[in-house]
């Protein structure tokens, strides 16, 4: 099946460092790949779609100067959380979508968790 | 925007009994699917059910989609100590692969053994 990976899987750093977060398809190309995140005990809220070779498209609320990301390949996307914050600590999920067929499932990471002290 | 919502938030029952789980959503869907996720780590798709479809089965999984009522359920039969997990349903709006999934705020179950 399908596999995305993440790296890395968990991530310590002092507030106004950046950091940057892997999502890769391994096994298929991806023209598209999403950024959720996840705060504790809470549902997954998407942050924005990473289109290959365009801009991101972020959801309402989503700053684009903070989530800075690139889809630098089809198989490779990156999200880089500039000057990070302590309310920046949350688990991270990207996904994507297998350009083949009819891209109606879309495929997970493992997750980075981020803290940021 | 956060759109699904489960229902119970939390569901606690005997191994071997069957747990079910309800979503609801407010737009227009393409497809509602049902993920899983263990304890802080990442999601698992179960099952996927479009639109036209009514009903799912899947193993021990049973989904239902009612559009009308804009609601699904997720049926585990013969649950096991390993079901226990979090269950998210997620839509997927009208417009074809471009659009990221809206999750639903799941229901935490627990399987006693």
């Amino acid at each position: 099946g399908a596999v995305v990976s993440q790296h890395p899987s968990r991530v310590i750093c002092k507030s106004g460092t950046s950091v940057k977060i892997e999502c890769r398809s391994l096994d298929f190309q991806a023209t598209t790949m999403f950024w959720y995140r996840q705060f504790p005990k809470q549902s997954l809220m998407l942050m924005a779609t990473s289109n290959e070779g365009s801009k991101a498209t972020y959801e309402q609320g989503v700053e684009k100067d903070k989530f800075l990301i690139n889809h630098a390949s089809l198989t490779l996307s990156t999200l880089t959380v500039t000057s990070a914050h302590p309310e920046d600590s949350s688990f991270y999920i990207c996904s994507a979508r297998d350009q083949r067929g009819t891209q109606e499932t879309q495929y997970f990471g493992p997750g980075t968790r981020l803290l940021v002290l | 925007s956060q759109q699904g919502e489960e229902d119970p938030q939390a569901l606690s029952i005997q191994e071997g009994e069957n747990a079910t789980m309800n979503c609801s959503y407010k737009t227009s869907i393409n497809n509602l699917q049902w993920y899983r996720q263990n304890s802080g780590r990442g999601l698992v798709h179960l099952i996927l059910i479009r639109s036209n479809e009514r009903e799912k089965h899947s193993g021990r999984l049973r989904v239902t989609l009612d559009t009308s009522k804009k609601s699904s359920s997720l049926l585990i039969t013969a649950s096991r100590a390993a079901d226990t997990a979090s269950y998210f349903c997620a839509t997927d709006a009208p417009g074809g692969g471009a659009d990221g999934l809206t999750f639903g705020k799941g229901t935490h179950l627990i399987i006693q053994p």
